[in-house]
């Protein structure tokens, strides 16, 4: 069975660090692109970007590139979504999830809600 | 960057109702559309791949259409457990984006 576990909720403040995590398992994890989507109430389902973890191999949607940073450990099978210096307006769920390119998101973490507040 | 737009962003229905929502693309994305379900508080479910193709588990109520640029989802008779907020999401060029939901409640 495919599952996607992730980290848990986080409260941060304004100019924090913060690195998210997300371990797949009943699957070969180095198979497949493995992404992040934000969900907020005003803004709906975001894509965020999306990495290969047999060779990092990275893609960033252009709202995102420059704000975080997506990564994977496949030793550990573990992808993780960083962020250098958190806003308030970073506050959301996070969501990882497999993709098979051209077909979509298969399937999805249970997400992690970060908020930032001073 | 692809534009997906979906309409109506909010429909009531009756259990047992056949609804139907529409995705529209700002350009030909061939069949590479998605369709997501989400309820409150829960990771979003993937419902239909490849615009017409059910995903495992998914009821058969539950169907995709649609090439080019206008795609439907359509439930065939609604039940409880279907009052949600459904998204298409395109996956023919990078970035990959969604469209902006469509909330469907109770009637």
């Amino acid at each position: 069975e495919v599952q996607l576990v992730q980290s848990g909720a986080e409260v941060k403040k304004p100019g924090e660090s913060l690195k998210i995590s997300c371990k797949g398992s009943g699957y070969s994890f180095i198979d497949y692109w493995i992404g992040w989507v934000r969900r907020t109430p005003g803004k709906g389902l975001e894509w965020m970007g999306i990495i290969y973890p047999a060779d990092s191999d990275t893609k960033y949607s252009p709202s995102f590139e420059g704000q975080v940073t997506i990564s994977a450990d496949k030793s550990i099978a573990t992808a993780y979504l960083q962020w250098n210096s958190l806003k308030a307006s970073d506050t959301a769920t996070y969501y990882c999830a497999r993709h098979r390119l051209g077909l979509g998101i298969d399937y999805w973490g249970p997400g992690t809600l970060v908020t930032v507040s001073s | 960057d692809i534009q997906m737009t979906q309409s109506p962003s909010s429909v009531s229905a009756s259990v047992g109702d056949r609804v139907t929502i529409t995705c529209r693309a700002s350009q030909g994305i061939s069949s590479w559309l998605a369709w997501y379900q989400q309820k409150p508080g829960k990771a979003p479910k993937t419902l239909i791949f490849q615009a017409s193709s059910l995903q495992s588990g998914v009821p058969s109520r539950f169907s995709g259409s649609g090439s080019g640029t206008e795609f439907t989802l359509t439930i065939s008779s609604l039940q409880p457990e279907d009052f949600a907020t459904y998204f298409c999401q395109q996956s023919d060029s990078l970035p990959y984006t969604f469209g902006q939901g469509t909330k469907l409640e109770i009637k």
